[in-house]
């Protein structure tokens, strides 16, 4: 069972809105990951850390999604001005080889 | 283009049935193949997975065949259960040299009819 925690798991913003979701790894697991699950399956990698260090991130040009993994702290994913668009479910996973292993996800509905 | 591809979309089978969901591929670089389980409300839940140096693994009911030279995999669980009525993905990744991002399919739903 994943050891992997998410909060919130629900979120309703308005357009506009900025929406913070946050992500405690399993402990001893190094690498985080944030994806993105939409209505129709589809799974979008968006970005990860290794001990606080983007290892990897998608082309984030509209710059509405930052995200960090600080020391001592949950990591977070936040959406600086929420469109319809980015309705979807969250999920945070972290892995300590290769396996990830995934949180319950944060469900973010954009009004 | 769907890098990782799964079929059937859906599937339907009988308590104590053998289901078989399959996957193929496109990038030759994969060597990392896990199978997810999700419930509706939660993450995917990891179930089984394979390495590209294996044609096969068990674990309990759950069964992964692999296939290098087709590039395809396939999941085969049998005596199935109402239990394990949940839609299940397979991705991909490469491990080495690499940031180790799955790429998913888009899901095969199981239903198990008792």
């Amino acid at each position: 069972n994943s050891k992997v925690i998410q909060t919130p798991r629900y979120l309703v913003k308005g357009q506009g809105q900025k929406a913070k979701m946050r992500c405690i790894p399993e402990k001893g697991h190094p690498v985080v990951f944030w994806y993105q699950q939409n209505k129709n399956n589809e799974f979008k990698f968006l970005i990860n850390f290794q001990n606080q260090e983007v290892l990897q991130q998608i082309d984030m040009t509209e710059k509405r999604f930052s995200a960090e993994c600080p020391s001592n702290s949950p990591c977070s994913l936040e959406i600086q001005s929420s469109e319809a668009g980015d309705s979807a479910l969250y999920l945070c996973a972290s892995s300590g080889q290769y396996e990830q292993y995934f949180g319950p996800g944060t469900r973010l509905t954009v009004l | 283009q769907q890098q990782v591809r799964q079929s059937p979309q859906s599937l339907t089978v009988w308590e104590g049935g053998t289901t078989v969901l399959t996957c193929s591929y496109e990038d030759s670089t994969f060597n990392y193949f896990p199978w997810y389980q999700q419930f509706p409300g939660e993450g995917p839940a990891l179930l089984i997975s394979i390495l590209s140096v294996s044609d096969k693994k068990e674990d309990g009911r759950f069964t992964t065949f692999f296939n290098k030279r087709e590039k395809k995999l396939s999941l085969h669980i049998i005596d199935s259960q109402p239990g394990d009525s949940a839609t299940y993905f397979c991705a991909a990744s490469s491990i080495t040299g690499n940031t180790g991002k799955l790429i998913f399919g888009l899901g095969t739903t199981l239903q198990v009819q008792p």
